[in-house]
């Protein structure tokens, strides 16, 4: 029991399919974070929050959407995927942003037919 | 730009000790992280060096020289279940977290 909980644990979708990611931090943590991980690929923060407020966002296309309505929550909105979205999205809470050892949710693998 | 580099696989026998090494190069730099991911499951934290130096946790130990922009983690007595991949991770003075590719380690009877 990591602390940070993701549901669907599995997700498979189509092209043009809205589905949403969520992640739920019972830690007290500040900050979330959302993390793309291919296969053979390092892992890509892809957005940062911090008190509810998105301090980054690495260039990541508009067809994810993310949503922290509290620092318990934080949601990925998915729209208009492409099968090269498909990947496990890993969600992190850290007590504060920056310098500090973030936990991992178990993530969601996500398949885009 | 960010680099960061780790060996894509490593392969060691139950009771030894092995070194996977992290080299990088970032625009900015606030410590290093070492996590571990076993297969299908989440990244967990392993270690944090900010200073030069050793900083010993048990079986794995973790080294840092910030001059040299080189890192690494040594896991000692190895056992069956350190079969996993770890993953170093550079905090970019807050901007954000840079993982390298991580080395997956197979730890063999």
């Amino acid at each position: 029991e990591t602390g940070v909980t993701q549901t669907p644990r599995h997700l498979v979708m189509g092209m043009t399919n809205k589905k949403s990611l969520k992640c739920e931090q019972h830690l007290g943590h500040n900050a979330m974070y959302w993390y793309k991980q291919s296969a053979k690929k390092p892992l890509e923060l892809m957005f940062v929050y911090s008190l509810e407020e998105r301090v980054e966002n690495n260039s990541v296309p508009s067809r994810f959407s993310p949503e922290c309505p509290n620092s318990s929550h934080l949601f990925l909105h998915l729209h208009t995927l492409q099968p090269e979205d498909s990947a496990l999205y890993l969600c992190a809470s850290s007590q504060e942003y920056g310098a500090d050892t973030q936990y991992f949710g178990p993530g969601t693998r996500l398949t885009v037919l | 730009g960010q680099n960061i580099d780790q060996p894509t696989e490593m392969t060691a026998t139950e009771g030894a000790i092995v070194q996977i090494n992290c080299t990088y190069q970032t625009s900015g730099f606030n410590g290093l992280f070492w996590y571990q991911q076993h297969a299908g499951e989440a990244p967990t934290f392993l270690s944090y060096n900010v200073l030069d130096g050793l900083e010993e946790k048990g079986r794995f130990s973790s080294f840092l020289s910030r001059s040299k922009g080189y890192s690494y983690l040594l896991l000692k007595e190895l056992q069956m279940k350190d079969s996993a991949s770890y993953l170093c991770a550079v905090d970019n003075y807050g901007q954000n977290f840079v993982f390298g590719p991580g080395t997956r380690l197979s730890v063999l009877p």
